[in-house]
């Protein structure tokens, strides 16, 4: 059966820390992993990764895909308040008409 | 400029009256979705279409119903046979399956 678990389910920091959040999954036919930051509303787009060990970064997000060991994980380095969110994990299903979404890791910043 | 609308932005509806949920995108997008959340969970699929007059139903698709009359709306209703309708009801689109999705701001539905 097909599953994606994020980890860990919520996370509190204070500013300027770096935080790590895990994707880890089991689907057939891999094909591509997402990542979406939702804040109050509708979770918004961030990276798709299609292959393993290329990076993706934007500003203090990057992340990584590791197709052998069936994982995902999104950085974030100096933490700012504005980093608060929901951070979804997302991968098209096996029959590849649908996207199969993690429950997501709440990130809490402090300041 | 180019998005996904929904609305109303927050419903309120008594118990057993349908109620339906707009969703319009103006990206030229041929594939929509509607996923609803609950709280401390992640989004969960209702039902989707690839193409216009064509839909599936997702994982949770029982209670609901939804038409795809014009590539740029997708409206869903929920209807009185959904047991436990208050939820967080967000809608997306992407240029065609398997792409990355937009998604509109969410419509927050609440049953009494």
């Amino acid at each position: 059966e097909d599953k994606v678990v994020q980890s860990p389910l919520s996370l509190v920091v204070h500013e300027g820390d770096t935080v790590t959040l895990n994707c880890s999954y089991e689907v057939t036919n891999f094909r591509s992993l997402l990542w979406y930051k939702q804040e109050k509303k509708a979770p918004t787009f961030l990276f798709m990764l299609t292959s393993s060990g290329i990076e993706k970064k934007s500003g203090r997000l990057s992340s990584i895909l590791d197709k052998k060991e069936l994982f995902s994980i999104l950085n974030i380095t100096a933490t700012q308040t504005g980093d608060s969110a929901v951070y979804l994990c997302a991968l098209p299903r096996y029959n590849f008409n649908k996207f199969y979404f993690g429950s997501g890791t709440k990130l809490n910043v402090k300041p | 400029d180019g998005g996904i609308t929904q609305s109303p932005k927050y419903l309120f509806r008594k118990e057993g009256q349908n109620v339906t949920l707009s969703c319009e995108q103006n990206l030229n997008h041929d594939a929509m979705y509607w996923y609803r959340q609950d709280p401390g969970q992640g989004l969960r699929l209702i039902y989707y279409s690839q193409i216009v007059n064509d839909f599936q139903k997702g994982d949770i698709a029982e209670g609901y119903s939804v038409s795809r009359e014009k590539k740029e709306s997708f409206p869903l209703t929920v209807t009185s046979a959904q047991k436990n309708p208050t939820a967080f009801y967000l809608c997306a689109s992407s240029i065609a399956i398997n792409y990355e999705q937009y998604f509109g701001p969410g419509t927050r539905l609440t049953v009494t």
